[in-house]
């Protein structure tokens, strides 16, 4: 069955980590997202690309980093200079810019500072 | 700036209690206005995309509804499976950018009592 994979579904990240969260498609989308979600707050656009080897900043870049070196992957790093990343980070795609059905989600990656 | 908003923040219905849910948009030029179910733990799953005033889209108990400043999310006697967060989004022609960005609401949280 096609859809997109998020791994881990648990990650805990050590003051001063990088760590790395993984997003597969296999929809032959275009477009992906990375999105952040937090309690009582809805989600808000990290990076999105629209192409191989091209991405842009969304609302809440700072602090992560993304590639796009294949279509069907787009990994989000969370970087030691994000202040409050313990969230629950979800990644989207959509085989254009605009479609009728939006986006297609991941499952989550649910991220905790210890 | 866009700015989706909805509201009650948590419905509590009882087994066969009809009721609406709201989302209120202030945007430029509206492309499009998406529907969502979440449930806990997991990425959101499409429902409904409305594109213009006046269009309704119905699925099972659900019925989506729009005018030109907002959404309804009408749930006939609902039952407990349809316990979930609500989500609202939109997209946009701003800009003349063609990416598919969505402007989330923060939710409905809705509890259906047995």
């Amino acid at each position: 069955d096609g859809g997109i994979t998020q791994s881990p579904k648990y990650l805990f990240r050590k003051e001063g980590q990088n760590v790395t969260l993984s997003c597969e498609q296999n929809l032959n989308h275009d477009a992906m997202y990375w999105y952040r979600q937090d309690p009582g707050q809805g989600l808000r656009l990290i990076y999105y690309s629209q192409i191989v080897n091209d991405f842009q900043k969304g609302d809440i870049a700072e602090g992560y980093s993304v590639s796009r070196e294949k279509k069907e992957s787009f990994p989000l790093t969370v970087t030691s200079a994000q202040k409050n990343p313990t969230a629950f980070y979800l990644c989207a795609s959509s085989i254009e810019a605009w479609v009728s059905y939006g986006y297609t989600f991941g499952s989550g990656t649910r991220l905790t500072v210890v | 700036e866009d700015q989706v908003t909805q509201s009650p923040e948590a419905l509590r219905l009882q087994e066969g209690e009809s009721s609406s849910l709201n989302c209120s948009y202030t945007v430029s030029g509206l492309r499009g206005l998406f529907w969502y179910r979440q449930d806990p733990g997991k990425g959101p799953e499409f429902l409904f995309t409305l594109y213009s005033a006046g269009e309704e889209k119905e699925k099972e108990r659900l019925k989506a509804t729009l005018t030109k400043k907002e959404s309804f999310l009408h749930i006939t006697a609902p039952k407990p499976e349809d316990s979930a967060t609500y989500l609202c989004a939109v997209t946009t022609n701003a800009g003349g950018t063609s990416y598919g960005k969505l402007t989330f609401g923060q939710g409905t949280i809705l509890t259906v009592h047995p």
